[in-house]
């Protein structure tokens, strides 16, 4: 079964600053890998999503990801951080041919002024 | 219209009440689904819908009932629940069940609390 793995649970970063949250995965099949974004008391948000083709993917709000197979990653960046980015993100896995969506363990993002 | 609808917002229940939560969408997808999420965890998968036909159940307690009527309308049904149900429930939809069309889109939830 696939399985995706958040690194950091927590990360802070000053406005301006670079974003990186980190998600590694695992899957016997490709993958598709997807980033949502949670504000408090919502629901998920798509950020972005990899199925096939180009490996680096551009999402709303600046965001963008890359897909590197011989690293098992697909780790979220943005190039300066605003304040409005804080919240909850969630890195996604599912495959061709399954049903369900397997999401890592969230890393909340602050973002100090 | 892109947008996953949940009502209602808030619930409170207590453990003999029979209750449902309500979600809708109209976009033509033909999967739906059920999360339940607790504080500061991600979504757990409880159910999935495929063309109005229950293909995943997630071990999910009997006092947890979902229904499908129509492509569009997705029921959760709720009886005797226990205080440790409290949380979160998102639906969800997607084109399809698998097959590369699985991009979820998500309702903004029903807040859950079980007295």
């Amino acid at each position: 079964a696939q399985s995706v793995t958040q690194l950091g649970s927590h990360v802070s970063v000053s406005e301006g600053a670079l974003v990186l949250l980190r998600c590694n995965y695992s899957s016997s099949v490709p993958p598709y890998l997807f980033w949502y974004v949670q504000y408090p008391n919502q629901g998920l948000q798509l950020l972005l999503k990899y199925t096939t083709g180009a490996t680096l993917v551009k999402g709303i709000n600046g965001f963008e990801a890359e897909f590197k197979k011989s690293e098992t990653s697909f780790h979220l960046t943005k190039p300066s951080a605003h304040m409005s980015d804080a919240a909850e993100y969630f890195c996604a896995v599912t495959t061709y041919n399954n049903n369900d969506m397997r999401f890592g363990a969230g890393t909340r993002l602050t973002v100090k002024p | 219209d892109t947008e996953v609808t949940q009502t209602p917002k808030h619930l409170v229940m207590g453990m003999t009440n029979k209750k449902s939560l309500k979600c809708e969408q109209h976009m033509g997808h033909r999967a739906m689904y059920w999360y339940k999420q607790k504080a500061k965890k991600p979504p757990e998968l409880m159910f999935v819908y495929s063309y109005e036909k229950l293909s995943i159940n997630e071990s999910v307690p009997s006092r947890f009932s979902p229904e499908c009527p129509n492509s569009s309308l997705l029921n959760l049904h709720l009886h005797a629940l226990q205080p440790e149900d409290s949380a979160l429930y998102l639906c969800a939809s997607s084109q399809r069940a698998g097959g590369g069309y699985n991009e979820q889109f998500f309702g903004p939830g029903t807040r859950l609390t079980v007295l």
